[in-house]
């Protein structure tokens, strides 16, 4: 089947940039997405980009997308403890394992 | 507000039981989605459905069953649970494809944490 792929664990202090990266296999997708799941609740999106851009910012969050080589981006500028969350890159109906993200003071 | 709730939050349940899972949304949303959570598989699709009394198998649908009787309710059936099953269910609802120029987004509940022992 179609695979979404992402990192498990990403650790940054608190002002820094994160940069969570995905790589998927269906370049069929119209839309991709970032999803956000804050502890003990379920999935909320955070952004998407449709797949005729290259990037999209969003006041702190930027995301990249390069085609060719299906791969997606997600920045977080000044990262915040706030930011702590699980970060799931998303096909329509197919996600990523989600990448934890740890900010620490 | 958009609102998908789900019947419990905790469920533990013993092997071989009949388990239910209720979702339930009150966006009149098409489609309506169970996944199940696991560490470092993140989510996997059971079931869908499009429409009302339509379903179609997502990934992993052995084990499941689902019923769509109403267009706001979707039900995740084990038949006879296993702790294999112990996972966190997460159930999700869209507008359906046709029916919205917007991206597909899902919405989700907060998810039943189900523990089979």
């Amino acid at each position: 089947g179609e695979d979404v792929e992402q990192s498990l664990f990403l650790s940054v202090r608190e002002g820094d940039s994160s940069v969570i990266n995905c790589t998927y296999t269906d370049s069929s997708s119209t839309y991709l997405y970032w999803y956000k799941q804050e502890p003990g609740a379920g999935l909320q999106l955070l952004t998407y980009i449709f797949s005729n851009m290259d990037m999209k910012q969003d006041q702190r969050l930027t995301v990249l997308l390069n085609k060719k080589d299906k791969h997606l981006s997600l920045r977080i500028a000044d990262t915040q403890t706030g930011d702590s969350a699980i970060y799931f890159c998303a096909e329509t109906g197919r996600f990523g394992a989600g990448t934890r993200l740890t900010v620490k003071p | 507000d958009v609102k998908v709730t789900q019947s419990s939050r905790y469920l533990v349940k013993r092997t071989g039981e009949k388990v239910f899972l209720e979702c339930v949304q009150d966006m009149d949303h098409e489609n309506m989605f169970w996944y199940r959570q696991d560490p470092g598989l993140g989510l996997r699709l059971i079931y869908f459905s499009y429409d009302v009394k339509m379903k179609e198998k997502g990934d992993i649908p052995e084990g499941y069953s689902v019923s769509r009787e109403k267009k706001e309710r979707f039900s995740l059936i084990l038949e006879s649970a296993s702790t294999n099953q112990t996972s966190m269910y997460l159930c999700a609802s869209s507008f359906g494809v046709s029916g919205s120029e917007f991206p597909y987004e899902q919405y989700f509940g907060p998810g039943t944490r189900l523990t089979v022992t």
